[in-house]
């Protein structure tokens, strides 16, 4: 069982937005400003979408976007695209844990 | 910009050690910027974080993996290794090496080698 809650799966048709949630305690997600998000293929190493909550590193759209509101942080991937079809993982600083990763969600593009 | 490049044994008997190697580009391991990670992944399950290591030698671990993982650094020749011990069936996974940022982010990562865990 993963330390951070997400739901198993997401859809939506092209163009549309979905979010995605990540659900922890106060010991990670709901106590520090340190979760990021992965976007990961089929076969593929991971890649990094958001980090620190809601920023986003180089190279990656501003379709994708982060949020959190107590112990859930959230994901929205707007304007959907087919190429946007993949595995989202969140991951959290936990203190003396130190990570830890949701179980992820499989995102269909309808 | 950073690479990082996996290596290792793809086959791995049970009760066994479990022993990879990452090789580290475009940057050392002893520049202090970032930690230098351990990730998994069992096949058709998700990411399980196993550990990962400063350049000092400080190491941070999964408490579920802790008693059979060793992280180590080599500065030498720019790399980080794991070692897992006892392996079981449930050891099978894809695994990874990553860089982390001081807010536990993972931006670069390794393209993953494959270990089974089989007799």
């Amino acid at each position: 069982q993963s330390a951070l809650t997400q739901p198993p799966s997401a859809s939506g048709s092209p163009g549309q937005s979905v979010t995605i949630s990540c659900t922890g305690t106060s010991s990670d997600v709901g106590g520090y400003n340190y979760v990021s998000w992965y976007q990961q293929h089929p076969g593929k190493a991971p890649k990094l979408m958001i980090y620190e909550v809601s920023k986003r590193p180089s190279g990656v759209p501003d379709r994708f976007s982060g949020f959190k509101s107590g112990n859930t942080a959230s994901l929205t991937v707007s304007g959907l695209q087919a190429e946007d079809e993949a595995d989202y993982y969140c991951s959290s600083y936990a203190g003396s844990i130190y990570l830890v990763f949701g179980g992820g969600t499989k995102l269909t593009v309808l | 910009q950073v690479q990082l490049q996996e290596s290792g044994p793809g086959l791995v008997k049970p009760s066994e050690t479990l022993s990879l190697t990452c090789s580290v580009s475009g940057d050392s391991v002893t520049s202090g910027s970032y930690y230098w990670s351990w990730i998994r992944q069992p096949p058709g399950k998700g990411l399980e974080w196993i550990g990962c290591i400063y350049y000092s030698g400080s190491t941070k671990y999964n408490p579920s993996l802790k008693s059979r993982v060793t992280i180590s650094v080599d500065t030498s020749k720019n790399q980080f290794s794991l070692k897992l011990s006892s392996v079981t069936a449930a050891d099978t996974a894809v695994y990874y090496c990553a860089t982390v940022g001081a807010s536990t982010y993972m931006d670069v990562w390794g393209r993953g080698t494959t270990v089974t865990v089989s007799s």
